[in-house]
């Protein structure tokens, strides 16, 4: 049950478009498309903004989009706006119930 | 929807403390059930799953043997017990409704409660 790989941070100016990668393996990414992601802002509880894996709620952005591939789930964000900024987590079932978290991005608007 | 968590607060290392989490606005007994957790500015951490019918629950490994997952459909109540606490149970815990119903395939969570916070310090 280890933490799917996220980078810390990751930073970009406004318009530009930055791409977060969670890496999991066979027993959980690799294994099930059902990956979703999270926003956090300071001091709140985390938002859903997708699920099985590239599925965006009906509040994202249309900016914002996921995709996998193989052992390796991605977040992109284009165009990017000072709202963005937060951190981002991801998430895939693992089986048996079970699901495991990535060790969350945090990104920084410059 | 909505789940509303209490039960937190400040104990010692090897103490116990109940959690309890009611859900409101879906039909609670048709839900797995999850416990995910975030020490302080940390990140996140899934605890534990109950089934729908309670036949099932599954636990991380940090908890295992330690933490108990329970729940009462008929109060739409889902509960953490945890036992053997230590320093690094220090978190928020955060009651967590998945996406889709049943237990036979994954899923998401949404939505998320405020959390309640546990903090274990001598």
């Amino acid at each position: 049950q280890s933490a799917l790989t996220q980078p810390a941070s990751v930073s970009g100016s406004p318009g530009q478009s930055i791409t977060i990668s969670c890496s999991g393996t066979s027993s959980d990414v690799g294994s099930f498309d059902y990956v979703s992601w999270y926003q956090q802002t300071p001091g709140k509880a985390p938002k859903l903004i997708f699920y099985d894996v590239f599925k965006g709620t009906s509040a994202v952005s249309d900016r914002l989009s996921a995709s996998k591939s193989g052992n390796t789930a991605y977040l992109t964000i284009s165009g990017l706006q000072t709202e963005d900024e937060a951190d981002y987590y991801c998430c895939s079932y693992a089986g048996g119930g079970a699901y495991v978290f990535g060790t969350g991005t945090q990104v920084t608007v410059l | 929807e909505q789940v509303v968590e209490s039960g937190g607060g400040v104990v010692q290392p090897g103490s116990s403390l109940r959690l309890t989490c009611v859900g409101s606005g879906f039909t609670f007994n048709s839900f797995d059930m999850n416990w995910v957790r975030q020490a302080p500015g940390k990140g996140l951490e899934w605890v534990a799953v109950i089934s729908h019918d309670r036949k099932i629950s599954n636990y991380a490994d940090s908890v295992k043997g330690r933490f108990t997952v329970s729940r009462d459909n008929s109060k739409r109540a889902l509960f953490l017990q945890m036992s053997s606490l230590r320093h690094e149970d220090t978190a928020v815990y955060y009651c967590v409704k998945p996406g889709r119903p049943g237990s036979a395939r994954g899923s998401w969570f949404d939505p998320w409660g405020l959390g309640t916070l546990v903090t274990v310090t001598s």
